[in-house]
Order: structure tokens, then C-alpha cells, then sequence
């Protein structure tokens, strides 16, 4: 069956600190997708990254940046030099042929930055 | 350009009654998805509809039902409501696919069960 693990639930760091956020992932599927979202308090989900299982390249944007890696079922996410705005709940979740068209969740990891 | 929108904002119904929420979608965006989210059980599948079909359906009881209609607004529909449904509804719209394209979320609707 398809999972999404998060195993972090909250982090909390201080500004200009820089902070990764977990994803583990579990598919039988050779073809699959990966997502990462943001869940401002606002609570509408904003898309920031999609992958898909034949590009392992990393990618940059920005200060963000998201490391995939098959061989431990990996897709962590990596802020640079936090800030205030980057609080929010992220989410990562994967796609693949079974799930058709569905996204399946982790169940989330808590970003707090203060300043 | 618009995003999505979602109507109501906030709901709080009766146990038993039954419930619509609408959707809608991006102008352009044939794909709408609807997402059920709970502290418990975080983000799940609800059902996805394109071109008027739907297209993909999640693991939730019959008393949850949707339609779209040909300008691709969605609805949903619970009936029979339970205490346990009282959640975030998350609509989402895309071109097409999810997989392939970027989706957008609408801000939701607070559904409350008392």
C-alpha cells in the first residue's frame, strides 16, 4: 500500500536558521509523484514542488530546496535561512498509478520560526 | 485571475441533517478534487471529477457524493451527517491530472457537527 511518512510532527527553529523537513515514502509503483505543500493558517493548501519518480535531479528555488533519493524513498525539504513567513504546516505526498489521480498526505510536519 | 473559491466558509449543522458544498474551480480548470481533512486523519481523498465524471473516487462511505457541472463547478453532498464529519473540506482544481499539473486549493469550508 502507498504511505506517507512525516516523522516529524513540529520543529521549531529561530530566524536565519536553516531546517529540513522528512519525507519517507512507500510505493509499490515504479512510475510515481511526489509533492510538497504549505498549509498557511489561512488554511488553503499552496503547491511547491512536484517530482516525478524518473527525475532524481535536486532542485533549488530560491531558499528552498528538496533532495530526492530512491534508494532510501526519500524527499526532504530543505529551507535556507528561515523566516518568520515560512511558519505553516508542510506536507508532502505521492501519487502513483494505484492512487490514480489522488494525492496520499503525511500527515504533516509544524514549522515554527521565530524571530 | 481567480483562484478557487469555496461556499460556504463556515457550516454547522445537525447530526443527521445533510449538507452541499460547492466549488469553484480556476477558470479553465477541468479537474476539481475535494480533499477531507481532519486533525485525526490529515489529509484524505474524497473523490475527483473531470469534464463532468467522476474520474477517481476514495475509500468514504456513499453518504458522500459529488457532481460537476459543465462550467466545471463542483459540488459535494453529505448526508445523513455525523459527528465524525465535522472536518475541513478542501476543493482543488487543475488543468487536468493532479500528477501532471500544478493543483490549486481553494481556502475550504468548516463543517461542524453538533
Amino acid at each position: 500500500a502507498q504511505k506517507v511518512t512525516q516523522a516529524q510532527t513540529e520543529i521549531s527553529v529561530v530566524e536565519k536558521e536553516d531546517v529540513t523537513l522528512d519525507c519517507v515514502y512507500e510505493t509499490r509503483d515504479t512510475t510515481y509523484y511526489l509533492f510538497w505543500y504549505k498549509q498557511p493558517p489561512s488554511g488553503e493548501l499552496v503547491f511547491l514542488i512536484r517530482r516525478n519518480s524518473f527525475d532524481e535531479q535536486n532542485e533549488i528555488s530560491g531558499r528552498y530546496s528538496w533532495n530526492f533519493q530512491k534508494s532510501t524513498s526519500s524527499f526532504n525539504f530543505t529551507i535556507t535561512a528561515s523566516q518568520v513567513v515560512d511558519s505553516a504546516v508542510y506536507f508532502c505526498a505521492l501519487s502513483d498509478y494505484r492512487a490514480g489521480t489522488a494525492l496520499i498526505f503525511g500527515k504533516g510536519t509544524t514549522l515554527s520560526v521565530s524571530s | 485571475k481567480a483562484g478557487v473559491t469555496q461556499t460556504p466558509r463556515y457550516l454547522i449543522k445537525t447530526r443527521g441533517q445533510q449538507v452541499t458544498l460547492s466549488c469553484s474551480p480556476i477558470s479553465g480548470h477541468r479537474s476539481v478534487s475535494w480533499y477531507q481533512q481532519t486533525p485525526g486523519q490529515g489529509l484524505q481523498f474524497l473523490f475527483e471529477y473531470f469534464s463532468e465524471t467522476q474520474r477517481n473516487k476514495g475509500n468514504f462511505p456513499g453518504r458522500f457524493s459529488g457532481r460537476q457541472f459543465s462550467n466545471s463547478r463542483s459540488e459535494m453532498n453529505v448526508s445523513t451527517l455525523e459527528l465524525g464529519d465535522s472536518a475541513l473540506y478542501l476543493c482543488a482544481s487543475s488543468l487536468d491530472s493532479p500528477k501532471s499539473y500544478e493543483q490549486y486549493f481553494g481556502p475550504g469550508t468548516r463543517l461542524t457537527v453538533t
